[in-house]
């Protein structure tokens, strides 16, 4: 079946523009995660979702992030104002569930460039 | 305290030859779940092996094993007759129950031919 999608899967922008990044998971899992990879460095959790609501958002950097699951599929990464540090790879992955022995399958990533 | 360490930023293995990659957590929680995650260059993360914290047997797929020692808190990986393909980022990670998933720091393997 299908995997993870994100789209797209590059994008540049100016500092002090905002960007939305989307993330289409494996049909049927509830559970949905966003993180961040700088290069070298392992993913940094950013927020997680469990259906449409936001179950964990302790990872979002400041208030300039933001995402939403309106309807328990799709999700969107929102970014406002920015910065050259919010350069990275963007990895969306989802999960049957939250139970612990879930595993989460990623999709392909983002990779997000601040001129 | 970080939940999962991986301590070998970098490690070589001769093709056919096996390698352990290192990893300890640090959890309170009963009930967990340990991943191993492969990256290579192209930058997707690929699921390998599953290990949960009741489970009486080591995981294998596979030529990937998980070395669960749960009184020391390690779950390291064990690839068995290295391949070039096997070259690439490793990561480590932990989820407890209802929780976010830890991921460590990585190792970079690299396959020597």
């Amino acid at each position: 079946g299908a995997g993870v999608s994100q789209t797209p899967s590059n994008k540049v922008t100016e500092k002090g523009k905002y960007v939305e990044l989307r993330c289409d998971p494996i049909s049927g899992h509830t559970a949905l995660y966003w993180y961040r990879q700088s290069l070298g460095q392992g993913p940094e959790f950013l927020i997680y979702f469990q259906g449409t609501g936001a179950a964990d958002d302790s990872g979002l950097p400041n208030d300039r992030f933001f995402a939403v699951r309106p309807e328990g599929s799709v999700s969107t990464l929102k970014i406002q104002r920015t910065e050259r540090g919010d350069s990275a790879v963007y990895l969306c992955a989802s999960s049957l569930s939250i139970r612990a022995a879930d595993t989460q399958y990623f999709g392909p990533g983002t990779r997000l460039t601040v001129l | 305290a970080q939940k999962i360490t991986q301590t070998q930023p970098g490690m070589f293995v001769q093709e056919k030859e096996a390698v352990t990659l290192d990893c300890t957590y640090d959890t309170s929680d009963p009930s967990y779940g340990l991943f191993w995650y492969k990256q290579p260059s192209s930058g997707e993360m690929i699921f390998l092996i599953y290990q949960g914290s009741y489970d009486q047997q080591n995981a294998t797929e596979g030529r990937y094993s998980l070395n669960f020692q749960k009184a020391r808190k390690s779950a390291n990986l064990v690839i068995s007759a290295s391949q070039l393909g096997d070259s690439a980022m490793y990561f480590c990670a932990m989820r407890e129950g209802g929780n976010q998933f830890y991921f460590g720091t990585g190792t970079s393997l690299t396959v020597i031919p």
